[in-house]
């Protein structure tokens, strides 16, 4: 069974770019996750969608980011316009809910570098 | 406000030896405490999992303690190897919603 998948795998990119990261959950799962991780801050939720609409997007940082997932197989996160600063490895999870307690499963993320 | 603080940052154990790293959090509607495990270049993995219904639960190596009470749980490494190398996360879950992870603890077992 194919497990989340993320991709690129590493974005190198300059400052000002726009910056799409890309991810397909598993299938049957309806519940999908970003999160973004750093050595500061640990891993951070960014946005989640439930039945592909987006539930919680307090963890997005600026107007900068925006998250969609147009079915249930496929979400983007995009950065416009990036910052050095917004460099970190971005990962997508997700999970099956409807019932209770169920583990959420990573993709091997993506490293975004902002130079 | 972190919700689950995680404790040591870091740990060096011996070949053999049982790390126990710790979790605390503060939010008691939370009703499932897991850890994960993640390799260098890869996601975490869920590793084993708890319900605050039970003080204890192993699987193989890995075991978790639970103390309601004192809103803290842990995890134990039985016969360590230099394989379980790598940072460990603890996380709690209330009903549906977003798991609230540890800032992680990075394990070293040298042989």
């Amino acid at each position: 069974d194919a497990g989340v998948i993320q991709s690129p795998r590493h974005e190198v990119t300059e400052m000002g770019q726009e910056v799409t990261l890309r991810c397909k959950p598993i299938s049957g799962h309806n519940s999908l996750f970003w999160y973004r991780q750093t050595m500061m801050r640990g891993l951070e939720l960014l946005i989640y969608f439930n039945n592909n609409v987006p539930i919680d997007d307090s963890g997005m940082p600026e107007d900068r980011f925006s998250a969609k997932m147009p079915n249930a197989s496929f979400s983007t996160l995009k950065i416009q316009p990036s910052e050095p600063r917004d460099s970190a490895v971005y990962f997508c999870a997700s999970s099956l809910e409807g019932r209770s307690n169920q583990p959420q499963h990573f993709g091997d993320g993506t490293r975004l570098s902002i130079l | 406000q972190q919700q689950v603080k995680q404790s040591p940052q870091s740990l060096i154990v011996q070949k053999g030896g049982i790390p126990i790293i710790n979790c605390a959090y503060e939010n008691t509607a939370f009703d499932y405490f897991p850890w994960y495990q993640q390799f260098p270049g890869k996601g975490p993995a869920l590793l084993i999992a708890i319900r605050p219904d039970v003080s204890e639960k192993k699987e193989g190596r890995f075991t978790i303690s639970f103390n309601k009470s004192a809103k803290q749980f842990s995890l134990h490494i039985r016969d360590s190897q230099p394989g379980d190398s790598t940072t460990y996360f603890c996380a709690a879950l209330r009903g549906n919603t977003p798991l609230v992870f540890g800032k992680g603890t990075r394990l070293s077992v040298i042989a």
